[in-house]
């Protein structure tokens, strides 16, 4: 139940087009989802996150979506391009739990 | 304003041997955590301090690990003795109390690899 499950795996996507990630969640606990990207050699940073008051964020090229009935969320990056590869982590937490459980991470490779 | 800090950012050690990393949040953080990093998997969570007190150890193997953070600012993880398991990243991450969520900032870790 504590699992948050992240697909695909590795992602191939062509400059400028739309790169989607999936996350779902069984714990209806949670009620913040946070979206990592992390570059070789560098830790996790913060790139987006969404409470389950809303049902979609956008911050420039990248947007959450959010179903709560479904208990899933994704990663949509809009016009995606080179320097967006790299691997991203979705992750999930209760308030006052300070406790990020993170998906396996995808792998997302633009071409130019 | 500057990051979490981390050293040494590689680390290669023989199986058996001790190991210890260490870590400086960023200024005026007082939750730190320090998470392992298998190859392809997401952070894992292994012990979270508030302040000095460790109050979440419940993921740190704790006949081989241990942690402290004993003025509530710098923190250092060690193993000992290592095993050919323990190879992985171990990344700190650091946050600030007043934040609801607490926002959680990364470190660059360090990459231990045991031969």
């Amino acid at each position: 139940q504590q699992q948050v499950k992240q697909s695909p795996q590795s992602l191939i996507v062509q400059k400028g087009g739309i790169s989607i990630i999936n996350c779902a969640y069984e714990n209806t606990a949670f009620d913040y989802f946070p979206w990592y990207q992390q570059f070789p050699g560098k830790g996790p940073a913060l790139l987006i996150a969404i409470r389950p008051d809303v049902s979609e964020k956008k911050e420039g090229r990248f947007t959450i979506s959010f179903n709560k009935s479904a208990k899933q969320f994704s990663l949509h990056i809009m016009d995606s391009q080179p320097g967006d590869s790299a691997t991203y982590f979705c992750a999930a937490s209760a308030l006052g739990t300070y406790k990020y459980i993170f998906g396996t991470g995808t792998r997302l490779k633009v071409l130019a | 304003e500057a990051g979490v800090v981390q050293s040494p950012r590689y680390k290669i050690i023989e199986k058996k041997q001790p190991v210890a990393f260490w870590c400086n949040p960023i200024s005026g953080h007082n939750t730190l955590y320090w998470y392992r990093q298998n190859l392809g998997q997401g952070p894992e969570l292994l012990i979270r301090y508030e302040n000095e007190e460790a109050v979440d150890d419940s993921q740190l193997p704790k006949d081989r690990f241990s942690a402290e953070r004993l003025k509530g600012v710098d923190s250092t993880l060690k193993i000992q003795p290592a095993e050919l398991g323990d190879s992985a990243v171990y990344l700190c991450a650091s946050s600030f109390d007043g934040d609801s969520y607490n926002e959680q900032f990364f470190g660059p870790g360090t990459r231990l690899t045991v031969l």
